[in-house]
């Protein structure tokens, strides 16, 4: 069983629609971050979380440590939001475990 | 610098070779981290430094696989006697050890090839 999984692998959405994507983890964590990896290749961190919720923009991460679950919202999607986004819980020694990503994909 | 910085940006090397991979983090950040990205994979944690320390080295692959870090900022990665399958990207981020608005910043990674 993976450590962490992410859910969906793929997504793909009209512009302007309200994307959720999800993330459960069974290791032990003291943070956990959500990443975005461009086609390109390059990576932008978007938030570490270690309770509540966290908003930037359109975009805002929610975490809830007793359900080992965290979710990542966009709202108002657009095209530029195309991306592979990717879920990272850290562990007490900041050693980050990597879920598979999810590729979104949005349509104008 | 402006961001972290990265270098070689690509490298060729043939199989049972060294390589030394180089990151430069930002200036200030105490926490510099390194993970690799094999090609059509995820990323995958290799080790992460606090200052010149680093306090688990379990991520590295194998005992090929060393790292340190210098005067708290440049750190170098070196895979000796190198083997195909250590194809992949190596990044390396940075960060400032804030709990509350910690964001990492990434490198643009080294493209590593073993023919």
């Amino acid at each position: 069983k993976n450590e962490v999984e992410q859910s969906p692998q793929n997504l793909t959405a009209q512009e302007g629609e309200f994307i959720t994507i999800n993330c459960s983890y069974s290791v032990g964590i003291s943070a956990l971050h959500w990443l975005q990896q461009h086609p390109g290749g390059g990576i932008v961190s978007l938030f570490m979380l270690s309770s509540g919720k966290k908003k930037h923009g359109r975009l805002i991460a929610t975490i809830n440590i007793q359900e080992k679950h965290s979710s990542l919202h966009i709202t108002a999607s657009h095209p530029r939001d195309s991306a592979v986004y990717i879920c990272a819980p850290e562990g007490s020694a900041r050693q980050l475990t990597f879920g598979s990503g999810t590729q979104l994909t949005v349509l104008p | 610098g402006a961001g972290v910085s990265q270098s070689p940006s690509n490298k060729v090397t043939e199989k049972g070779k060294d390589v030394e991979l180089r990151c430069d983090p930002i200036s200030g950040h105490t926490a510099l981290y390194w993970y690799r990205q094999r090609l059509g994979q995820g990323l995958e944690f290799l080790i992460y430094f606090q200052g010149n320390s680093a306090p688990d080295k379990s991520g590295l692959p194998s005992d090929r696989f060393s790292a340190e870090r210098t005067g708290g900022s440049v750190s170098t990665l070196t895979i000796q006697r190198t083997q195909q399958e250590d194809s992949a990207v190596y990044l390396c981020a940075s960060s400032l050890v804030d709990r509350v608005n910690e964001k990492l910043f990434f490198g643009s990674g080294t493209q590593l090839s073993v023919l």
